[in-house]
């Protein structure tokens, strides 16, 4: 089984520059996550997708973070602008549906805002 | 406000020895707990998970103990391979379908185990 699959692995940005993030999950897995790992802390969950609708996104700052989930499948996180503290890695995880929590993370996005 | 509490940032242990990572949390309606191990350059990897209704569940060289009155869980690596030395998280959730946080995890800050051959 293919896992999850992210890309960039490694981004380096100036603030105020936007930036996309892109992340294909495991075939078949309606529950689509984005989560935010700061340096030192754990990860944060930004949104939750179930197939292509929002579960929940109380927690992404929406006046610079998007997301979306095109047919359910792929889904892209976008920063703009960015700020000197969205330096973080952006992990997307999937799992075969919403209540499965032994979900499955990718490797993950290194964003570096200079 | 920290829910989920790792105090330990790192453990170093023997091999062959027990390692014990400990994970504290203050929201009384956890009732699900889960273990992900991380390499370097990797995602988290599901490792183990509790149930409120149990307090002990093994799989392997790993346990995982849980004190609901405590609002403590730990997990419990015996014997303590050199592969094993990652970052470990402890995570916790609510699990009734329908309730806000279904399907979110609230991790720790994680602890880095180090087991020295």
């Amino acid at each position: 089984e293919a896992g999850v699959a992210q890309s960039p692995r490694y981004k380096i940005i100036e603030k105020r520059q936007s930036v996309a993030f892109w992340c294909n999950p495991i075939s078949g897995h309606a529950t689509l996550y984005w989560y935010q790992q700061i340096l030192g802390q754990g990860p944060k969950l930004l949104i939750q997708f179930q197939n292509n609708g929002v579960v929940d996104d109380s927690q992404l700052p929406k006046d610079r973070f998007s997301a979306e989930r095109l047919k359910g499948v792929d889904s892209t996180l976008k920063i703009q602008p960015a700020k000197l503290e969205d330096s973080a890695v952006y992990l997307c995880a999937s799992s075969p549906w919403t209540g499965d929590y032994g979900y499955t993370f990718g490797s993950g996005t290194r964003l570096t805002v200079v | 406000d920290q829910q989920v509490k790792q105090n330990s940032p790192s453990l170093s242990v023997q091999e062959g020895r027990i390692s014990i990572l400990n994970c504290d949390y203050t929201n009384s309606m956890f009732d699900y707990f889960l273990w992900y191990k991380k390499y370097p350059a990797e995602g988290p990897t599901f490792l183990i998970s509790i149930s409120s209704i149990k307090d002990k569940n093994e799989d392997g060289r790993f346990t995982v103990f849980l004190n609901k009155s405590a609002k403590h869980l730990s997990l419990h690596i015996v014997p303590s391979q050199p592969g094993d030395s990652a970052v470990y998280f402890c995570a916790a959730t609510l699990s009734f379908a329908g309730g806000t946080s279904y399907g979110k995890l609230t991790f720790g800050q994680g602890t880095i185990l180090t087991v020295h051959p």
